[in-house]
């Protein structure tokens, strides 16, 4: 049973940048293939990116390209998500998740605040 | 990007109830559709792939139908603990974007 862990809640100032972790066990893959999703206080799920392998790229949605990476370092099965440039719009509970959809973190919120 | 859309936004139900909700996408996404179930505060939970292929261990009460752009999700039977939020998800294309979600209340 893959398991996905993420790094704890963050308090950060507008115009700072976070950086949020996902730490997988259970499974031991070549590539993390981790896919990124957000959800804004009481508000819907939206799609940041993932990384498709048969591509060797990450995509991201387009309202967030320039301002998000996603990397992933193998030798820890440790997938990152950065976004810069925070504004309290940014503030929200940030999940990794497979890209089946069949696993998910348990969230990190992130709060932007002054 | 694709639209997807829900219907109803929300909905009261009582335990042993049949529960429907639909989804529909802007354009043709085959059967690339996932359903999710989300509970306050926690992670959602993959319910349907494929449109109508049902996750290893959801109970046998969720289905799911359809292809193309107009995609439902049933709960037959109601049981106290899928009072939650569902969305659904086109895996068809970048960005994989989610319905707007739909709750499912206590009558």
């Amino acid at each position: 049973q893959v398991q996905l862990v993420q790094s704890g809640a963050e308090v950060k100032k507008p115009g700072a940048s976070v950086k949020v972790s996902c730490k997988v066990s259970g499974y031991t893959p070549t590539e993390l293939s981790m896919h990124w999703v957000r959800q804004a206080p009481g508000k819907g799920l939206e799609w940041m990116g993932g990384f498709y392998p048969k591509d060797g790229e990450t995509i991201y949605t387009q309202r967030f390209q320039g301002r998000v990476t996603v990397t992933e370092d193998t030798s820890t099965d440790t997938a990152y998500m950065e976004l810069s440039s925070l504004t309290s719009e940014d503030t929200a509970v940030y999940y990794c998740a497979t890209a089946f959809g069949d696993s998910w973190g348990q969230g990190t919120l992130v709060i932007v605040s002054s | 990007d694709i639209q997807m859309t829900q219907s109803p936004s929300s909905l009261s139900a009582s335990v042993g109830d049949r529960v429907t909700i639909t989804c529909r996408a802007s354009q043709s996404i085959s059967s690339y559709l996932n359903w999710y179930q989300q509970r306050p505060g926690t992670a959602p939970k993959l319910l349907i792939y494929a449109a109508s292929s049902l996750q290893s261990g959801v109970p046998s009460r969720f289905s799911g139908s359809g292809s193309g752009t107009d995609f439902t999700l049933t709960i037959s039977g109601l049981q106290p603990e899928d009072f939650a939020t569902y969305y659904c998800q086109q895996s068809y294309t970048t960005p994989r974007t989610f319905g707007p979600g739909t709750k499912v209340d206590i009558k």
